[in-house]
């Protein structure tokens, strides 16, 4: 079975420019997560969606950061000017109907901003 | 801010059950306790989760004292492949906060 698909698996660019993470849910799982790991600040979630539509976007950092769900198989999370600050590996996850199902993360995309 | 408290760092010899515990003192009657972990490089990964009774899987079990405000994780017989950070989670509705977790080392 296909998991949690992530793209680009690494991305390296010059601050100011713009970056689009994308990922691509299990089949079948309603709930999207996005999540932002560096070494100081561990896992942060970052924002989440049921059934396409945001529920939660406590976690994204400032409004540089914007994330969509166009529809149930797609989501993507964009910077825009990006910072060397936000350089991190970035996690995308998914579940069935979100409360109390485990989450099934993606590989990352290991994000480096010069 | 996670709501549960492990050791930062643990060692287990190959072959043996590695035990790792959990504290989560503050933790309310409709709060589940999930596991998960993460080998170097890759997305975390779901072991198993429970909320009163112990639970056991293919991977591992899950020990939870009666009060509830604690619990251990048990790798039956610990591979090298087990080496990976161990993350347990108090789990409030659809969101998941991840502490530091605990590092564990499978030696050979």
């Amino acid at each position: 079975d296909a998991g949690v698909i992530q793209s680009p698996r690494h991305e390296v660019t010059e601050m100011g420019q713009e970056v689009t993470l994308r990922c691509k849910p299990i089949s079948g799982h309603n709930s999207l997560f996005w999540y932002r790991q560096t070494m100081m600040r561990g896992l942060e979630l970052l924002i989440y969606f049921n059934n396409n539509v945001p529920i939660d976007d406590s976690g994204m950092p400032e409004d540089r950061f914007s994330a969509k769900m166009p529809n149930a198989s797609f989501s993507t999370l964009k910077i825009q000017p990006s910072e060397p600050r936000d350089s991190a590996v970035y996690f995308c996850a998914s579940s069935f109907d979100g409360s109390y199902q485990p989450q099934h993360f993606g590989d990352g995309t290991r994000l480096s901003i010069l | 801010d996670a709501k549960t408290t492990q050791p930062p760092s643990m060692d287990c010899a190959e072959g043996r059950a590695a035990n790792l515990p959990c504290n989560h003192s503050t933790i309310s009657g409709n709060e589940y306790v999930y596991w998960y972990r993460q080998i170097h490089s890759q997305g975390p990964q779901y072991i198993i989760h429970g909320l009163k009774n112990n639970e056991t899987n293919e991977m591992a079990s899950l020990i939870i004292t009666e009060d509830r405000k604690s619990s251990t994780l048990i790798l039956p017989h610990a591979t090298l492949r087990d080496t990976a950070v161990y993350y347990c989670i108090v789990r409030v509705g659809d969101k998941i906060i991840f502490g530091k977790g605990t590092r564990l080392h499978i030696l050979p």
